[in-house]
C-alpha cells in the first residue's frame, strides 16, 4: 500500500487552543483526503473530507487545509474542546466508489486539557 | 440503519486456539472491509471484498489468517492458530460502490495469551 505519513503522534492542546494534525502522501493519484476520529472504544468515523480541486474546507471548528504540489494536507481545530479529545486519522484514496479502500495514517492521539 | 455489527466484541484466547470474527456490513454496501489496529502499526487493511467476492488479500499477515464472504449480510475473519502477536483490534467496515465514505464497525478486540 502508498503510505500516509502522519504527525504528531500524539498532541496536547489546552482548552480553547488550535490543534494542527499534518499528513503527507505519496501517490499523485489519490484524489480524496478523509480525515476520521475515534472515541475509545468506538471505530472510527468520517469526519471530514476534502478533494484536491480546492485549497480548504471549512466544517464548523474543523478545517482541512490542502497542499497539492506539496502533497500534504491538514487538519485544524479551532477552539478545541475536550469533546474533541480523541484519535484522528488521516487517509488517503481514490474518488467516485474507487475499488481500493483508504490508506490510513497511523493516527493522532489528541488530549485537549479543560 | 443499524451500521456495521461485529462480534465479539471482546475475546481472550490462548495461544494456539481458533478464533472467528464476525461481521454484518450494512444493508446494501457492496464493499466489506477487514482492517486491524495495533499502537505500532495504526490501521492496517487486511483483506476486501466487493460483491462478496475476496478482491485484494495483500495485507493478510500470514496464511495463519482466513475470511470469507459467504452472503451479502455476512463475513468472518478467522486465525487458526493464534498467536500472541495478533492481539489487536479488529475493524469491519463497508461501503457502497458509489460512494467514498467508509463505515466502520465498532471492533472486536481480541488478546491472545
Amino acid at each position: 500500500q502508498q503510505q500516509v505519513k502522519q504527525s504528531p503522534q500524539s498532541l496536547i492542546v489546552q482548552k480553547g487552543g488550535i490543534s494542527i494534525i499534518n499528513c503527507a502522501y505519496e501517490n499523485t493519484a489519490f484524489d480524496y483526503f478523509p480525515w476520521y476520529q475515534q472515541f475509545p472504544g468506538k471505530g472510527p468515523a468520517l469526519l471530514i473530507a476534502i478533494r484536491p480541486d480546492v485549497s480548504e474546507k471549512k466544517e464548523g471548528r474543523f478545517t482541512i487545509s490542502f497542499n497539492k504540489s506539496a502533497k500534504q494536507f491538514s487538519l485544524h481545530i479551532m477552539d478545541s474542546q475536550p469533546g474533541d479529545s480523541a484519535t484522528y486519522f488521516c487517509a488517503a484514496g481514490l474518488s467516485g466508489g474507487g475499488a481500493d479502500g483508504l490508506t490510513f495514517g497511523k493516527g493522532t492521539h489528541l488530549i485537549i486539557q479543560p | 440503519d443499524a451500521g456495521v455489527i461485529q462480534s465479539p466484541r471482546h475475546e481472550v484466547t490462548e495461544m494456539g486456539q481458533e478464533v472467528t470474527l464476525r461481521c454484518k456490513p450494512i444493508s446494501g454496501h457492496d464493499y466489506l472491509f477487514w482492517y486491524r489496529q495495533t499502537m505500532m502499526r495504526g490501521l492496517e487493511l487486511l483483506i476486501y471484498f466487493n460483491n462478496n467476492v475476496p478482491i485484494d488479500d495483500s495485507g493478510m499477515p500470514e496464511d495463519r489468517f482466513s475470511a470469507k464472504m459467504p452472503n451479502a449480510s455476512f463475513s468472518t475473519l478467522k486465525i487458526q492458530p493464534s498467536e500472541p502477536r495478533d492481539s489487536a483490534v479488529y475493524f469491519c467496515a463497508s461501503k457502497r460502490n458509489s460512494g467514498n465514505t467508509i463505515y466502520f464497525g465498532e471492533g472486536s478486540w481480541l488478546t491472545v495469551v
